[in-house]
């Protein structure tokens, strides 16, 4: 069971506009930045967001994030085959103090 | 360029102990504006953050709770290389393991090298 809590699926097509949410609580993305990580096949997580908004450079625009309260979200714009991948939240967790992960979610381009 | 190298067996025993290094080049363990992290994976739990090092005048240590008893991390700034130690280990510790860095300039958190990750099977 996660900390924070993400639909394990997702999908679009290619050239579509998807979306991932995360919800998290008072004491991890209430108080502090979210993050997202992408994880290609065999591959270690990649990041794609931090501070909730920012992009690593060399990471497309394409990759948004955005926060809303206690929840974050990452976006993806003109979607192609090679964003199939895992994709995870995470966040510094006040109450635990440490880092906290979504459990994952599988994005499909159909 | 940084790299992170990881080393150490992928089998341990039930109740042994998981040791596992990661060496660093291109940077080094000391850089006061970065952090060290043990980081794993598995099926059954996911993402798991493990506990890291870094140095701010002194050594730092910070553990997971989840592992706080039985984890040990540790710099080697001779070998330029930090360390993990799990002790008193079961099969729900059998996971792909991550040592990751944090690049922590201006108060930012950017995961941004990786090592290659190391399947650690718990079995007898």
């Amino acid at each position: 069971q996660s900390v924070l809590t993400q639909p394990p699926s997702a999908s679009g097509t290619p050239g579509q506009r998807v979306t991932i949410s995360c919800s998290g609580s008072s004491s991890n993305i209430g108080i502090n930045s979210g993050y997202w990580f992408q994880q290609l096949p065999g591959t270690a997580p990649k990041l794609l967001i931090y501070r909730d908004i920012q992009r690593p450079s060399g990471v497309p625009d394409r990759f948004s994030g955005s926060k809303s309260d206690t929840s974050t979200s990452l976006a993806i714009s003109g979607l192609t085959s090679e964003d199939e991948a895992d994709y995870y939240c995470a966040a510094w967790d006040d109450s635990v103090a440490g880092w906290v992960f979504g459990g994952g979610t599988k994005l499909t381009v159909v | 360029q940084v790299q992170l190298q990881q080393s150490g067996p992928g089998l341990v025993k039930p109740s042994q102990s998981l040791s596992l290094t990661c060496a660093i080049s291109g940077d080094s363990v000391s850089n006061s504006n970065v952090v060290w992290n043990w980081i794993r994976q598995s099926p059954s739990r996911g993402l798991e953050w493990l506990g890291r090092t870094y140095y701010r005048s002194e050594w730092n240590r910070d553990y997971a709770v989840s592992v706080k008893s039985r984890i040990t991390i540790n710099p080697d700034t001779s070998k330029n290389q930090f360390s993990l130690q799990l002790n008193s280990v079961t099969p729900e510790d059998t996971a792909v393991y991550y040592c990751a860095r944090d690049n922590n300039v201006r108060g930012n958190h950017i995961f941004d090298y990786w090592g290659q990750g190391t399947l650690v099977t718990v079995s007898s």
